[in-house]
């Protein structure tokens, strides 16, 4: 159980272009995505925490007009990177929270999309 | 500001014995605390989460937490090749909090 998929899983864009990932929560109802960026030889970085319905929360330093993500239902976020550059070339990983009884903060990570932006 | 550290390693260990990983975090109002393992190339996968200070056990994992020493530590005994990876630790405020991670450490278990 709690499996969580992202599509795709590798990306190659030109600068410029806008490239949008999906993370899917396949058996269970995500009440809470987060989204993280992992750049070589460094740790995950929370990026921005987003529910279901509502606008995300972006992190300190975090630009939402060029990280657009919506969350239009308990099972799918989407994370768009806007105009992308070779600096926003990195290792994009989602999660999600089930939110159930007990501990609601236990996350499950999708498997990664690696964008590199040429 | 909220800081994890771990020491990046790597750290070496004979096949069958026990790995020792620490973790020291500094936001005091941190109610959760998860260890997660990497491979290379690879999302983070859930090891052990904890909760509550003293020790949780899971098969041959033993997460230790000291809340007082702001504090967290796995175990891994009788360590096999297969546990060679980026161990993180994660911690959150609870609730849907994001979880800040430290930068790993790895961990070489030697045939």
């Amino acid at each position: 159980g709690a499996v969580v998929s992202q599509h795709p899983s590798w990306v190659i864009c030109k600068s410029g272009t806008s490239v949008k990932i999906e993370c899917r929560s396949l058996d269970f109802q995500a009440t809470t995505m987060f989204w993280y960026r992992q750049f070589p030889k460094q740790s995950l970085m929370l990026m921005a925490t987003s529910n279901e319905g509502s606008k995300a929360t972006y992190e300190q330093g975090v630009e939402k007009d060029k990280f657009l993500i919506n969350h239009a239902s308990l099972t799918l976020s989407t994370l768009t990177v806007t105009s992308a550059h070779p600096e926003d070339s990195s290792f994009y990983i989602c999660s999600a929270s089930p939110g159930t009884s007990g501990r609601a903060d236990t996350q499950y990570f999708g498997p990664g999309t690696r964008l590199t932006v040429l | 500001q909220k800081e994890v550290e771990q020491n990046s390693g790597p750290l070496s260990v004979p096949e069958g014995a026990i790995a020792s990983l620490n973790c020291t975090y500094s936001d005091r109002v941190s109610q959760s605390f998860f260890w997660y393992r990497q491979y290379s190339g690879k999302s983070p996968e859930l090891i052990m989460s904890i909760y509550s200070n003293g020790d949780k056990e899971d098969g041959r994992f033993t997460a230790q937490l000291n809340k007082a020493s702001q504090y967290v530590s796995l175990l891994i005994r009788d360590s096999q090749p297969s546990d060679s990876a980026t161990y993180l630790c994660a911690v959150s405020r609870g609730g849907a909090d994001g979880l800040t991670f430290g930068k790993g450490t790895h961990l070489i278990i030697q045939p």
